[in-house]
């Protein structure tokens, strides 16, 4: 099983700020990397797939970047709507799919 | 619109079995079927398995294979997940997610059933 560990487990930052999100894999998955975003009460939202490439409406202060064991989703600006929580998801082996423990990126 | 509807919350006693569906308002997850995630309140996501919606072949999260059966009804759209032998660490958010275009890049996602396994 891959086991994907995200950094850090909260992320406090003010809107306007970068953010700068972290997921290693415990092996390579090439670019087989997925992002989400979830906010409270609702399901997670497809932000970035093969590890770079938005999904439609993701706005493009969202950037993902990486390949191998090592991927990092970065938002340019922080805007008050981005503040919840982040997970990422490997699809390169299955089963099972496996994801992230999450990111929280709280207003500071 | 393409949409993944779910059926409504359910309360289950331990060792109870539970069966929600998933109605997808399209065909489009042929190509690449429907997966189920759960959600412990607080916590991540879990991927619990896979099916076909074309011809049934289903794949299982080990942890959970032997309590869990995913089937679909074609005339309806509509998959199914049943889990058997509950206890409370079954208590989630269950969600059916769907790709439209790329394996397993879950673009659609159903609004979430809740099941609470209580005594």
């Amino acid at each position: 099983e891959i086991v994907l560990t995200q950094s850090p487990v909260t992320l406090s930052l003010s809107p306007g700020e970068r953010a700068t999100l972290s997921c290693r894999a415990s092996e390579s998955i090439s670019n087989y990397l997925v992002w989400y975003q979830q906010k409270p009460g609702q399901a997670p939202r497809l932000l970035i797939y093969d590890a770079s490439n938005r999904a439609s409406g993701t706005p493009a202060r969202f950037s993902g970047s990486g390949s191998g064991t090592d991927f990092t989703l970065t938002i340019s600006s922080l805007e008050p709507e981005d503040f919840a929580l982040y997970y990422c998801q490997q699809c390169y082996n299955w089963p099972p799919i496996t994801f992230g423990q999450g990111t929280r990126l709280e207003m500071k | 619109q393409v949409q993944l509807v779910q059926s409504g919350p359910e309360v289950k006693k331990p060792g109870a079995s539970m069966k929600i569906s998933c109605k997808t308002s399209s065909p489009i997850f042929g190509g690449y079927g429907i997966s189920w995630v759960r959600q412990v309140s607080g916590q991540g996501l879990e991927w619990l398995g896979w099916i076909s919606v074309n011809n049934g072949d289903t794949k299982y999260a080990q942890d959970i294979q032997g309590r869990v059966t995913m089937t679909t009804d074609t005339s309806t759209n509509t998959v199914y997940v049943e889990l058997r032998s509950l206890t409370s660490h079954d208590t989630a958010v269950y969600f059916c997610v769907g790709s439209s275009d790329l394996w397993f890049v879950f673009d659609y996602w159903g609004q979430g059933t809740v099941v609470t396994v209580s005594s």
